[in-house]
């Protein structure tokens, strides 16, 4: 089955940890995204990548970091610098080219810091 | 700045009612708008994506308008179900996105339907 993974599900984290989530895709898309969603809020652009071993920075990139090594891959590592890391954090991808294309989204990782 | 606002934040309706949530966006500048479910603790499922050039488009019980001059979209759901009950968001994605294509979302309308 085509689709995006992300891992783990719930994710517990001590104050001054770093911790990585996983978002795997096999959709052979170009794009992926990282967002934040706080309870009653809408989703808010962490870090984007359109190409393999380029990503940009969105409206919340402070305390987290990305990588893109690999076109399938696009984890996400949030560092003790982020203040306020418990959230629901959503990966999501797009295919590549011209149009107006949809973002597919991944059924999201929940962290808590304890 | 783009921004996303839905009105009203809570909606409860009884099963069978026809149902109306808002989306309205301050920068008409757009290339289209979507509309997103959302269960309890999942991922977003894409509903309808309008274009800027279209005014409507519709799947099964739902449809979705687009007036982008007065930066405002409906979804309509008919006879609305408990299996609907979920958090509606839209987005849109602005012109001012570039190649990126990154949405800006609303806080969502989170819809119950009472049996």
């Amino acid at each position: 089955d085509g689709g995006i993974t992300q891992s783990p599900k719930y994710l517990f984290r001590k104050e001054g940890q770093n911790v990585t989530l996983s978002c795997e895709q096999n959709l052979n898309h170009d794009a992926m995204y990282w967002y934040r969603q706080d309870p009653g809020q809408g989703l808010r652009l962490i870090y984007y990548s359109q190409i393999v071993n380029d990503f940009q920075k969105g409206d919340i990139a402070e305390g987290y970091s990305v990588s893109r090594e690999k076109k399938e891959s696009f984890p996400l590592t949030v560092t003790s610098a982020q203040k306020n890391p418990t959230a629901f954090y959503l990966c999501a991808s797009r295919p590549s080219g011209g149009g107006n294309n949809e973002q597919f989204f991944g059924p999201g990782t929940r962290l808590t810091v304890l | 700045k783009q921004e996303v606002t839905q009105i009203p934040a809570a909606l409860s309706v009884p099963e069978g009612e026809n149902l109306v949530l808002n989306c309205s966006f301050t920068d008409s500048a757009i290339y289209n708008l979507q509309w997103f479910r959302q269960d309890p603790g999942k991922g977003l499922t894409s509903l309808l994506l309008i274009q800027s050039s279209q005014r409507e488009q519709t799947s099964g019980r739902l449809n979705a308008s687009l007036d982008k001059s007065s930066g405002r979209s409906t979804l309509y759901i008919a006879a609305s179900q408990p299996g609907d009950s979920a958090t509606y968001l839209c987005a849109v994605r602005p012109i001012s996105s570039g190649s990126a294509r990154q949405l800006t979302f609303g806080s969502g309308t989170q819809l119950t339907v009472l049996p």
